[in-house]
């Protein structure tokens, strides 16, 4: 089945210690996105990529980076996390007409220590 | 872009049906209406989506009125597995014609056995 999967499902990193998460589709969707979803709250909306075009949201820590090396994969890379940066992060694709929505993974719990 | 207003929260018996209602004012000509279901620890779930009318499928179904500046879910005879978060979530569109979105509150409807 085509499907978004995200690794680790798990990920345990110390403060201050870079960590990356990833991301890989085989839907063959143009866009992809990164969400940060913590405790009771909605997914919030860190970046986007539309092939190889990023798109930052405003109120996105500088902590935060992404990168989009082909269709298929795509990483968030925190570079010095914090310990409010515990949460489930979301990867979801899109085809670029936004029918039939977003297709998200199962996601990945960040634990920092 | 488009803010969604939903109810926080609602409980419903095993077997009924369930209506949640979402306003969107201010929606776009060209925006599509979506609804994702989020159970803990797991990425949204793509529900139903319609852009006017009536869209029914093997779920739930989609109620949206002429004036396109609300929707109803309808959830045929719950079960306990449909206790979970719904989302109603209205599309922005980007300059490469996709839809990014923003998650709103979500409702969360807890069946009762």
């Amino acid at each position: 089945d085509a499907m978004v999967i995200q690794n680790p499902r798990y990920q345990v990193t110390q403060f201050g210690k870079p960590v990356t998460l990833s991301c890989s589709q085989t839907l063959n969707h143009n866009v992809m996105y990164w969400y940060q979803q913590k405790s009771s709250q909605a997914p919030k909306l860190l970046f986007h990529y539309y092939d190889k075009d990023f798109n930052n949201e405003a109120d996105t820590p500088d902590n935060f980076q992404s990168r989009r090396p082909n269709t298929s994969f795509c990483f968030l890379d925190i570079r010095s996390p914090g310990l409010g940066d515990a949460a489930m992060y979301l990867c979801a694709t899109s085809r670029v007409t936004g029918r039939d929505g977003y297709t998200f993974g199962s996601g990945t719990r960040l634990t920092v220590v | 872009l488009a803010k969604t207003t939903q109810p926080i929260s609602m409980d419903s018996y095993e077997g009924q049906e369930v209506n949640i209602t979402c306003s969107h004012n201010n929606i776009a000509t060209n925006d599509y209406i979506t609804w994702y279901q989020q159970f803990p620890s797991q990425g949204p779930r793509f529900i139903i989506q319609g852009y006017k009318t009536k869209v029914t499928n093997e779920v739930a179904s989609l109620f949206i009125p002429a004036d396109r500046k609300s929707s109803t879910l309808s959830l045929p005879r719950v079960s306990l597995s449909d206790t979970a978060v719904y989302y109603c979530l209205v599309g922005q569109r980007e300059s490469g014609g996709y839809q990014k979105v923003t998650f709103g509150i979500g409702t969360k409807l807890q069946v009762i056995p």
